[in-house]
């Protein structure tokens, strides 16, 4: 079936830098973009950046430019997203998402995120 | 950039019960362009409605979504044990998408 998984938990200094991964399987990576989220402890979900597999090319939330790269290895079927300069407050668990529909798809139509990958805790800590 | 303020933030159910939850935009956006997630502790998001008022696959009819003008709904028409979780909006435009801060349905 169509599923995303990811990478495990990760500790992080301040100043450092994280890099999480997302596997796809069950479906044509190349087709559709991978968002991701995140959700710091007992907050809500916010939405960071999408990458689309197959040209690249990256759309990121204006809070995380210059600090987020979103990154992808159509070889393996796996997106990265890496966030630098950490701070405590990038303590959070981090998901990929695949949007629907296809990125080729055309005209005005309903998105979402489906599925989701299991999330990544990351904690940064000194 | 569109900000989507969900309220109320907890609403204190019991089962059986009706909850609707409300979604407002801070502008007028594509009714389409609107989804709901329902979220549990330690899990990811699970879509339920896309298009405003469209089910995804496998979720129950009770769950209904609806709009008008810049208000959007999610109806639970009666609670079920495992309904009470956050729920959030979403929205997506100009490559840009955004969410709601939730609304945690609990039992009362």
């Amino acid at each position: 079936q169509e599923q995303l998984v990811q990478s495990g938990a990760e500790v992080k200094k301040p100043g450092a830098s994280v890099k999480v991964s997302c596997k796809a399987s069950g479906y044509t990576f190349t087709g559709h973009y991978i968002h991701w989220v995140r959700q710091a402890p007992g907050q809500g979900l916010e939405w960071m950046g999408r990458i689309n597999p197959n040209s690249g090319g990256t759309n990121y939330a204006q809070k995380f430019q210059g600090r987020v790269t979103m990154t992808r290895d159509t070889s393996i079927s796996t997106a990265h997203m890496e966030l630098s300069r950490l701070t405590s407050d990038d303590t959070a668990v981090y998901y990929c998402a695949r949007e629907f529909p296809p990125s080729n798809t055309v005209g005005a139509t309903p998105h979402w995120f489906d599925p989701w990958g299991q999330g990544a805790l990351v904690t940064v800590s000194s | 950039e569109i900000v989507l303020t969900q309220s109320p933030g907890t609403l204190s159910l019991s089962p059986g019960e009706r909850a609707t939850l409300s979604c407002r935009a801070s502008q007028s956006v594509g009714s389409i362009f609107l989804a709901w997630y329902q979220q549990k502790p330690g899990q990811a998001p699970r879509l339920l409605i896309y298009g405003a008022s469209s089910r995804a696959t496998g979720i129950p009819d009770r769950f209904s979504g609806s709009a008008s003008g810049t208000d959007f709904t999610l109806t639970i028409s009666r609670l079920e044990p495992e309904d009470f979780a956050v729920y959030y909006c979403q929205h997506y435009g100009s490559s840009l998408w955004t969410f709601g801060q939730g609304t945690k349905v609990e039992i009362k």
